[in-house]
């Protein structure tokens, strides 16, 4: 199946900084989805990336979907202690013929805010 | 709108027992999933269905049944939970295959 490749694993940051993660996959994506989740609770839609080049912002978070269509990244300025959680990136082939036609979904990049 | 709604949020199972999983959504939504969520594993898709009476299978649908008889509910089924089914199983919904989709808070299952 596809295999989505994100990073870093974790991260331990201070308060105001700015952090980057990404994910890369063997595959084409048409659709590359952003999740925050926090503890006991289910994943949050942050941003939807439609086109390849498409670079979108919500608030403080930016995202981008890869020009190969393999890769997105996001970012999240001036950090604050909210932004603690798993943040998940997730993919998805629009025009699979079969298989598992729902989102595949990175490891998760655990952002941890320090004092 | 209550969105995506699971019952129950916790439950332990001894091996061998089955039991049923509940998804509902109020969101009018033709496409819903469920996922299993393990320490570094992601969140990986067990079955999905596009619409009343249409199911299929996911990446780990192994141990799992669906069904879909109606728009709102999407049942996820274990026909005799082993320890390796221990796990967070999370429902989602979305308007059709291609939108973002949403997820309910989770239900919580231990095998022993």
């Amino acid at each position: 199946g596809q295999q989505l490749n994100q990073s870093p694993q974790s991260m331990f940051i201070q308060e105001g900084e700015d952090v980057s993660m990404n994910c890369t996959s063997s595959s084409i994506f048409n659709t590359w989805l952003w999740y925050k989740q926090d503890p006991g609770e289910g994943p949050v839609l942050l941003i939807a990336l439609y086109k390849a080049g498409e670079l979108t912002s919500n608030g403080r978070l930016t995202a981008q979907f890869g020009i190969t269509r393999k890769d997105s990244f996001l970012n999240i300025s001036a950090s604050i202690p909210s932004d603690v959680g798993i943040y998940f990136c997730a993919g998805q082939l629009r025009d699979s013929g079969g298989g598992a036609d729902g989102l595949t979904f990175g490891k998760g990049t655990h952002l941890i805010i320090q004092p | 709108n209550a969105g995506v709604t699971q019952t129950p949020k916790f439950q332990v199972l001894k091996t061998g027992q089955s039991m049923t999983l509940q998804c509902a959504q109020d969101m009018n939504h033709e496409y819903m999933s469920w996922y299993r969520q393990d320490p570094g594993m992601g969140l990986r898709l067990i079955h999905y269905s596009v619409g009343a009476g249409i199911t299929d299978q996911g990446e780990v649908p192994n141990g799992y049944n669906v069904s879909r008889s109606t728009t709102e509910d999407f049942p996820l089924r274990l026909l005799s939970a082993a320890p390796s089914q221990t796990s967070v199983y999370f429902c989602a919904s979305s308007g059709n295959l291609y939108n973002e989709q949403f997820f309910g808070p989770g239900t919580r299952l231990t095998v022993l």
